[in-house]
């Protein structure tokens, strides 16, 4: 079956635009995460939705950064304003979430580069 | 929730056995364990998952002492291919992946 799809693939943008990237979960899944992984560093976690709520925000790294997901499907990571140092690759994953931990499915991601 | 510490980085040779340990002192009575491997330029897929004892599945074995306060990754008769960054998860709903152990297998 179709996995988790993440749009663009590729993103170059100047600094202070806006960016959307947008992220497909696996069709039932419903918990859906963004994580962000600069080169050579490890996965750091930004937001985590269960349905349409996000429980913890705690990872969000400024007010620039803003995440939504609508009908329990589709997510948008909005940077506003980018900053040289928010070029990474950002990745979406999605799992069938409830109370036993379920693995996480994780996209190709987004490689970000702010000019 | 649970932290991780496991090995920044760990070289091996083709054909051989690997066994990367991951500590979890914290861990809880629910959490269970789960390992990622993330290969260049994509994101981290699943390799298997346990609450105790030993799993194995076609790709690794893990084992995990009655403590539960570690937990072993072995990844038997290793390739070339298997050179990647794996990543030791605690708990439900983790989103904690630390920076991983990066395995560098030569031929």
């Amino acid at each position: 079956g179709a996995g988790v799809s993440q749009s663009p693939s590729n993103k170059v943008t100047e600094k202070g635009k806006d960016v959307e990237l947008r992220c497909d979960p696996i069709s039932g899944h419903t918990a859906l995460y963004w994580y962000r992984q600069s080169l050579g560093q490890g996965l750091e976690f930004l937001i985590y939705f269960q349905g349409n709520s996000a429980p913890d925000k705690s990872g969000l790294p400024s007010d620039r950064f803003s995440a939504e997901r609508t009908g329990g499907s589709v997510s948008t990571l909005t940077i506003q304003r980018t900053q040289q140092e928010d070029s990474a690759v950002y990745l979406c994953a999605s799992s069938l979430g409830g109370d036993m931990y379920q693995p996480q499915h994780f996209g190709d991601g987004t490689r970000l580069s702010i000019l | 929730l649970a932290k991780t510490t496991q090995p920044i980085s760990m070289d091996s040779y083709e054909g051989q056995e690997v066994n990367i340990t991951c500590s979890h002192n914290n861990i809880a009575t629910n959490d269970y364990i789960t390992w990622y491997q993330q290969f260049p330029s994509q994101g981290p897929r699943f390799i298997i998952q346990g609450y105790k004892t030993k799993v194995t599945n076609e790709v690794a074995s893990l084992f995990i002492p009655a403590d539960r306060k570690s937990s072993t990754l072995s990844l038997p008769r290793v390739s070339l291919s298997d050179t990647a960054v794996y990543y030791c998860l605690v708990g439900a709903n983790d989103m904690r992946f630390g920076a991983g152990t990066r395995l560098t297998v030569k031929p």
